[in-house]
């Protein structure tokens, strides 16, 4: 079992869908990321939030919504997705976004997108 | 310069053996090398890490060796087990974000 909490484990939606991605953990990380792996690939950064502000985006299409309503949760707004977008959706937490501060992987969301 | 190239892709290993991942970077200014081991169907969990400043670490079955002249940093896993069959990925952090190398599928034969 993992320390960081993501729901729903599996989610297929259309390509005119809105859906949420949640992500939840309680071990008091100020900072807290989601990543898109596609298979058999590494996972790549999408945001960074660090003490709830939106502190990196990697240039992520706007069809993807992060939003941090406090220091546990983190939720990713899905709009308008295409297929390529088809993907595991990891979130991780870390204690703060400096220094050598391990990150802690969630299982994942896994997206079809139909 | 911020890539991180990771091999071999595969590795097959017969139980009891050594299993080496091979890791490069470029950047100096990255600071923190992880490894993380990642099974089908979860999310990568951090395995083991090193500073720079730091030539090896051991961790039980797991070493990261560090070589930072070379710029490379290695992973070995003393007597492989079926149980370690996974995919592992090494690991940079610079401005604030990690970087991944590609990956190594091992595989352990009983």
């Amino acid at each position: 079992d993992t320390e960081v909490t993501q729901t729903p484990k599996h989610l297929v939606m259309g390509m005119t869908n809105k859906k949420s991605l949640k992500c939840e953990q309680h071990m008091g990380h100020r900072a807290m990321y989601w990543y898109k792996q596609k298979a058999k690939k590494p996972p790549e950064l999408m945001f960074v939030y660090s003490y709830e502000k939106l502190s990196i985006n990697e240039s992520v299409p706007s069809r993807f919504s992060p939003e941090c309503p406090n220091s546990s949760l983190l939720n990713l707004h899905l709009h308008a997705l295409q297929p390529e977008d088809s993907a595991l959706y990891l979130c991780a937490s870390s204690r703060r976004d400096v220094g050598n501060q391990p990150q802690h992987f969630g299982d994942g969301t896994r997206l079809s997108i139909l | 310069q911020q890539q991180v190239k990771q091999s071999p892709q595969s590795l097959i290993v017969q139980k009891g053996g050594i299993s080496i991942i091979n890791c490069a970077y470029e950047n100096t200014a990255f600071d923190y090398f992880p490894w993380y081991q990642q099974f089908p169907g979860k999310g990568p969990a951090l395995l083991i890490a090193i500073r720079p400043d730091v030539s090896e670490k051991k961790e039980g079955r797991f070493t990261i060796s560090f070589n930072k002249s070379a710029k490379q940093f290695s992973l070995h896993i003393m007597d492989s087990q079926p149980g370690d069959s996974a995919t592992y990925f090494c690991a940079a952090r610079g401005t604030g974000k990690l970087i991944f190398g590609q990956g190594t599928t091992l595989q352990v034969k009983p």
